[in-house]
């Protein structure tokens, strides 16, 4: 079973910031957060990952609290084609335990 | 640098036939996984493929099986097709660093009539 918790929809203004949350409280001190999103019927696409501290890259920020438990992956200004399901997933980093359990993810819904 | 491809994109078979899946990893790339997604759900583990090596498995019956090639290149096989094995099948390679993060091709539709 995932070890994450999400929302399974939102909904966010096109150009506004789209805030996703994710509660991984069993999560292990050896275990990244890792976030992808899926357009429909295409293959998942890597978005980020994180430790313990926040990360930024080109397309999101993760925010990742204190004590590990939880996160949000954050789009700065939305778009039409940021609307997809997005997977929050906790996983060790490497080896054969490092495949990836997705849960049924937060379908965000971007509007004009 | 290419990403990971697959073929073919879609396919059609029926009840009791066999399958061969091909996935090309991204260059560099040393692991290969496989994920089975219904419509409607998450993808689903299958296998794991590191050195040519079966490295980890989901719980899927021995009828699906595997390969790794030298280039890493991957094939996954479907013996004795069953209606429910119609889905996506995902296969992602894997960044050989301390973190081994996944990149994932577009997939195989696989009906099974």
């Amino acid at each position: 079973d995932a070890k994450t918790t999400q929302p399974p929809s939102m909904d966010c203004a096109e150009g506004r910031a789209a805030n996703l949350p994710c509660n991984h409280s069993t999560i292990s001190g050896n275990e990244y957060v890792y976030w992808y999103r899926q357009i429909h019927s295409q293959g998942p696409q890597y978005i980020i990952h994180g430790l313990k501290n926040n990360e930024t890259n080109e397309m999101a920020s993760l925010i990742i609290t204190e004590d590990r438990k939880s996160s949000t992956l954050i789009l700065p200004h939305a778009t039409l084609r940021d609307t997809a399901v997005y997977y929050c997933i906790v996983r060790v980093a490497r080896g054969s335990q490092g495949n990836l359990i997705f849960g049924k993810g937060t379908k965000l819904s971007v509007k004009p | 640098e290419t990403g990971v491809t697959q073929s073919p994109t879609h396919l059609i078979k029926t009840r009791g036939q066999q399958v061969t899946l091909r996935c090309s990893s991204q260059s560099g790339h040393n692991t290969v996984s496989w994920y089975q997604q219904a419509l409607g759900q998450g993808p689903q583990f299958i296998f794991q493929y590191y050195r040519e090596e079966e490295n980890g498995r989901g719980n899927f019956p021995p009828r699906f099986s595997g390969l790794q090639f030298p280039n890493y290149s991957s094939e996954l096989n479907v013996n004795a097709l069953e209606l429910d094995d119609s889905a996506l099948y995902l296969c992602a390679s894997s960044v050989p660093d301390s973190q081994e993060t996944q990149y994932f091709g577009p997939g195989t539709r696989l009906l099974v009539l």
